[in-house]
């Protein structure tokens, strides 16, 4: 069973950085990207960005393209998001999901992450 | 970019009514579009892909329908499991989610 597991929650202050770890098993790593999508509480879903685990490259959402990095390793299966410059409305659950590639919906979801920003 | 825009935001209905979600692109996204629920605490689960196509292990009560810039959700009988968000989202340019519809009980 495909599984994409997360890592725990976060509590930061403003200005700082997050780096959220998503652990994929039980498929071929490469096979697919990763993708992130937040969700701020009680809000909807908000796609951020993505990568690819085969080549490393990003596509980011516009409002996120100073501040985000994701990237992958592929000897671990995991991919990885960094987010700087946190400020308070940055709180919220962040997921990763798999994507087969550009023009694909996200069929396996990992747990989710909270991330508090809070001084 | 693109918009989804869903509508009703927030659906009020009973166990075995029929229930159906709408989602409306900006512009023609063809079948390129997913929906998805989600109960409190959990993350999305996938329901529907390319519009019409059902995600497996998924009941059969669960529809799509729609391409260029309409598509309907349906549930054909509500069932007490099914009370939770819905969130239609397009992969035609990128992704992009509707803002949700909430199932509840009336």
């Amino acid at each position: 069973q495909v599984q994409l597991v997360q890592s725990g929650p976060e509590m930061k202050k403003p200005g700082a950085s997050v780096r959220v770890s998503c652990k994929a098993s039980h498929y071929t790593f490469t096979n697919y990207g990763i993708t992130w999508v937040r969700q701020a509480p009680g809000q909807g879903l908000e796609w951020m960005g993505w990568v690819s685990t085969y080549s490393a490259n990003t596509n980011f959402a516009q409002k996120y393209q100073d501040r985000l990095t994701m990237t992958t390793d592929t000897s671990t299966s995991t991919a990885y998001m960094e987010l700087r410059s946190l400020r308070s409305d940055d709180t919220a659950v962040y997921y990763c999901a798999r994507v087969l590639g550009r023009k694909n919906f996200f069929d396996y979801w990992g747990q989710g992450t909270l991330v508090t920003v809070s001084s | 970019d693109i918009q989804m825009t869903q509508a009703p935001s927030t659906l009020s209905a009973s166990v075995g009514d029929r229930v159906t979600i709408t989602c409306r692109a900006s512009q023609n996204i063809g079948g390129l579009l997913a929906w998805y629920q989600q109960k409190p605490r959990n993350a999305p689960k996938l329901l529907i892909f390319d519009a019409s196509s059902l995600e497996s292990g998924v009941p059969s009560r669960f529809s799509g329908s729609g391409s260029g810039t309409e598509f309907t959700l349906t549930i054909s009988s509500l069932q007490p499991d099914d009370f939770a968000t819905y969130y239609c989202q397009q992969y035609e340019s990128y992704w992009t989610f509707g803002q949700g519809t909430k199932v509840d009980i009336k």
